[in-house]
């Protein structure tokens, strides 16, 4: 099984701010099969980011992703209102498609 | 649109089983693989299985490997969770999701059922 960690844990920054979220592999994702989540309080996830780097249908050009191997990165350029919520990375590349922990970002 | 609707949650006592629904619309549900995902109250999310289109491939994450059962109704545009020997550990919300293909992100997920494990 992939363990997926996801540091840091919880992100204070301002709106206009640019966040920077990690999420590391205990082992290579098969593919870069890596996709990033948002989700927001009584909401089902919504898929940011998949294959490391592409971005998913309607997601604003803001959101991007880096990495590959073991290492993985989900930046925010410019943090908009919208923006303040729960990030999860999931790996699906082999079963079990295990997700990490989550960052949330705040408001600072 | 695509549109994934679960149903069949509520309050169970622990060792008692529960079967969930997914009902399926705004696309051939037949041509889509389906996964079924958890998120225990506040916390993150857990994968819990998935089933190819034709219902013949099915993994399991290992906490629910034996006690839960995934099956689907290509007739009926509809996806089972059968869940047995229930713990508390198990309460949590219920998602479906599918990224249509089997290897692929989570494009589509339902609003969740809430399924409570409690004496």
């Amino acid at each position: 099984e992939i363990v997926l960690t996801q540091s840091p844990g919880t992100l204070s920054l301002s709106p206009r701010g640019r966040a920077t979220l990690s999420c590391r592999a205990s082992q290579s994702v098969s593919d870069n099969y890596l996709a990033w989540y948002q989700q927001k309080p009584g909401q089902p996830p919504r898929l940011l980011i998949h294959g490391a780097s592409s971005r998913a249908t309607g997601i604003p050009d803001r959101f991007s992703g880096s990495g590959s191997g073991t290492d993985f990165t989900l930046t925010i350029s410019r943090l908009e209102p919208e923006d303040f919520a729960v990030y999860f990375c999931q790996q699906y590349g082999s079963s079990p498609f295990t997700f990490g922990p989550g960052t949330t970002v705040d408001i600072q | 649109q695509v549109q994934l609707v679960e149903s069949g949650g509520g309050v169970v006592q622990p060792g008692r089983s529960l079967r969930l629904s997914c009902a399926g619309s705004g696309f051939t549900f037949s041509t889509f693989g389906m996964h079924w995902v958890r998120q225990a109250p506040g916390k993150g999310l857990e994968w819990l299985a998935l089933i190819s289109n034709d219902g013949i491939i099915k993994y399991f994450a290992d906490s629910v490997k034996g006690r839960f059962t995934m099956s689907r109704d290509n007739s009926k545009n509809t996806l089972y969770l059968q869940m047995s020997n229930l713990k508390i550990e198990d309460t949590g919300i219920y998602y479906c999701a599918s990224g249509q293909k089997l290897i692929r992100p989570f494009d589509y997920w339902g609003q969740g059922t809430l399924v409570t494990v409690s004496s």
